[in-house]
């Protein structure tokens, strides 16, 4: 069992809607949560991170954590074409222990 | 450019051959991570310097891989006598443990990676 997983999709939404993307993890010992979006052959860039259960909101994005369920998820308001990507949920284990272990990604594919 | 910054970008070589990677990770972070992310997969962790100390090695990575951070700023990963196997984009990243509470893990951020085929 991977200790990240997320649908590998493509998941594709109509322009404007919401764009729902899920993750769960296996390690209860996991603490903080990071969403990356990545371009085809481009390196990932963070867009959002979370360490407490609940929602945090920046712009579009909502990320949502529920440690009890170990799932955290991306909603994408508002959906553009410039969203389409795949999404990398990673979860990572506290201040001394730096790795980030990450799922397979979903690809997101927004049509106009 | 403050960004974290990798060279070359791009690598060919014949099985074989040994190859050297560099990254300069963004100037005040004292983390620096390796990692390597294959086609339609998430990447996967390599090994991890906390300044010039390397603390961790993944299982993934054989006795053909080996990284340092000799004064704590840049970071090379070398891959003797490669293989096709080895062809992969290799990532960098680096982050900080200022301005964060309770201790909990900093974000990283990515270098454009560097993608390294095989022949």
């Amino acid at each position: 069992q991977k200790e990240v997983e997320q649908n590998s999709g493509p998941l594709s939404v109509p322009e404007g809607a919401i764009a729902s993307l899920n993750c769960t993890y296996s390690d209860r010992g996991s603490q903080s949560f990071f969403w990356y979006r990545q371009y085809s052959g481009k390196s990932p860039e963070l867009i959002m991170f979370i360490y407490s259960n609940g929602d945090k909101e920046d712009g579009r994005f909502t990320a949502q954590l529920n440690k009890a369920s170990q799932y955290v998820s991306l909603l994408i308001r508002d959906s553009q074409p410039s969203d389409s990507a795949t999404y990398l949920c990673a979860a990572g284990w506290g201040t001394s222990y730096g790795k980030l272990t990450f799922g397979q990604g979903t690809i997101l594919t927004v049509h106009p | 450019d403050t960004g974290v910054s990798q060279d070359p970008r791009h690598k060919i070589t014949k099985r074989g051959q040994n190859v050297t990677f560099r990254c300069d990770p963004i100037s005040e972070h004292n983390r620096l991570y390796w990692y390597r992310q294959t086609l339609g997969q998430g990447p996967e962790f390599l090994t991890y310097f906390q300044n010039e100390a390397q603390l961790e090695k993944s299982r993934l990575l054989s006795d053909r891989f080996s990284a340092e951070r000799p004064k704590g700023s840049f970071s090379t990963l070398e891959i003797q006598r490669t293989e096709q196997g080895d062809s992969a984009m290799y990532l960098c990243a680096s982050s900080s443990l200022r301005g964060f509470p309770g201790g909990l893990n900093t974000e990283a951020f990515f270098g454009q990676g560097t993608r390294l085929t095989v022949v």
